[in-house]
Parts: C-alpha cells; sequence; structure tokens
C-alpha cells in the first residue's frame, strides 16, 4: 500500500525554464513533507520541507506548495539548471510516529543544456 | 557539522553468506538512526529505526537484523543473504531539536549485489 506516490518516472526540462514535480498523498494524518534530491551512487540529499500548517515554502530557486485538501504535494525549481539532473523523491511523516517517513518512487528530472 | 559515514561502498556477496553493514555519524549527540533499503527502480523502504542504544524498532519482517551497540553507531547484518536482498543500503539520521526537526539526512550508502 504505497501511502505517497509520484506518478511520473520522468521529466525533461529546458534549462532556464521551470521543473515542477508532483506527488500524491492518501494519508490526511501526513503533518510533514519533505523533498530529496539523489544523485547515481549516492544517498539522497535533503532539499526543502513544508509543514502541514503552511501552503507553500521557498528556499531560493525551489518552492514547494502543500494542497491538503487534495493531498498533493509539488516542488518547483526556477529557474532549471543542468546541475539539478537528478532523481527527486518525496517524503511524508505521520503525526503519530515522528520516526517513519514515506517515500514516493521518484521523478528523475533531466535539463537540457 | 554532521557527517554520516556508511561502509563499504560496494558488497559483492554470495546467497547464503553473512552480512554486515556499518553507519557511524559525527557531529551530534543522541541522533534517531534509520537503515533503509532501496531497490532498484523502487523508492525508498524504512527496515529499522533506532532511537537510543540497544534500542531497535523493525519495520519490515526479513531475515535482516540491525543493532545499536553506541550512541553513534548503526550496524545492519544477516545471517545468511538471499537474492531478494540487493540493494542500496541507506543509514540515515536525525534530531527533533531546532529548527529541521525531524528531517533525516542521509550517508552515501552501499550498493549491495548477492549472487
Amino acid at each position: 500500500d504505497q501511502q505517497v506516490k509520484q506518478n511520473s518516472p520522468s521529466l525533461s526540462v529546458q534549462e532556464g525554464r521551470i521543473s515542477i514535480l508532483n506527488c500524491d498523498y492518501t494519508n490526511s494524518m501526513f503533518d510533514y513533507f519533505l523533498w530529496y534530491k539523489k544523485y547515481p551512487a549516492e544517498g539522497p540529499t535533503f532539499l526543502i520541507s513544508i509543514s502541514s500548517i503552511k501552503d507553500k515554502n521557498e528556499d531560493g530557486r525551489f518552492t514547494v506548495f502543500l494542497n491538503k485538501s487534495a493531498k498533493h504535494l509539488s516542488l518547483h525549481i526556477v529557474p532549471s539548471q543542468p546541475g539539478d539532473s537528478a532523481v527527486y523523491f518525496c517524503a511524508a511523516r505521520a503525526r503519530y510516529n515522528f520516526n517513519k517517513f514515506y517515500f514516493g518512487s521518484g521523478t528523475k528530472l533531466n535539463v537540457k543544456p | 557539522s554532521q557527517t554520516i559515514h556508511q561502509w563499504p561502498a560496494t558488497l559483492v556477496q554470495p546467497v547464503g553468506s553473512p552480512l554486515s553493514l556499518e553507519c557511524t555519524v559525527e557531529g551530534t549527540s543522541n541522533p534517531n538512526l534509520y537503515w533503509y533499503r532501496q531497490a532498484a527502480g523502487r523508492g525508498l523502504q524504512l527496515l529499522f529505526y533506532s532511537v537510543g542504544i540497544g534500542q531497535i524498532s523493525s519495520e519490515v519482517p526479513q531475515n535482516l537484523s540491525a543493532s545499536r551497540p553506541q550512541d553513534r553507531q548503526f550496524i545492519l547484518s544477516s545471517k545468511k543473504l538471499l537474492l531478494s536482498d540487493s540493494g542500496f543500503y541507506l543509514c540515515a539520521w536525525s534530531v527533533f531539536s531546532g529548527r529541521a526537526r525531524g528531517t533525516q539526512y542521509f550517508g552515501p550508502g552501499t550498493r549491495l549485489t548477492v549472487l
């Protein structure tokens, strides 16, 4: 039972344009959401997070949007750069267990020069 | 600053052999520690987590086990590896204080291939 889903396995974007990565979840008890970036053969790197009390969090070129009614999370990267090419995972944590994160299957972003 | 180490980086083991993967964290005290596995083309699956020395919670029944002999050391073991144990194993840590409460930070990972 996958509680966090990333339905797009891959995304290709031109350099300088916006990249939008999407994530859906099913558990209404999730209260903390994160995005990680992963290069091949490396561990995921934390990018940005958002609490369920907010609907937007911004950090430089990265913005995460949370739509609780739709149980939908998105990551916007503006402008996209070739170095952003990686696999992006979204993750969610439930308020009843701070230690358990549920990860999506990832979206591979390719930013073309 | 905090650093997390994992070794070995890659490992090829025959079916039925034992396994020991080690993870250590520097620069923080009393971290929560985690073992994840990423199978090919899949997301990250939480295997074990630990909130303190000797305290292990198992998330998925399997032939793997975990131990935490010291505050900043987390070990993943198996007595007999299966083909299905192949994957990318990640250790992570988190603390529940400060601005990034509960955010998990990952090590570089170990690529395990069971033949």
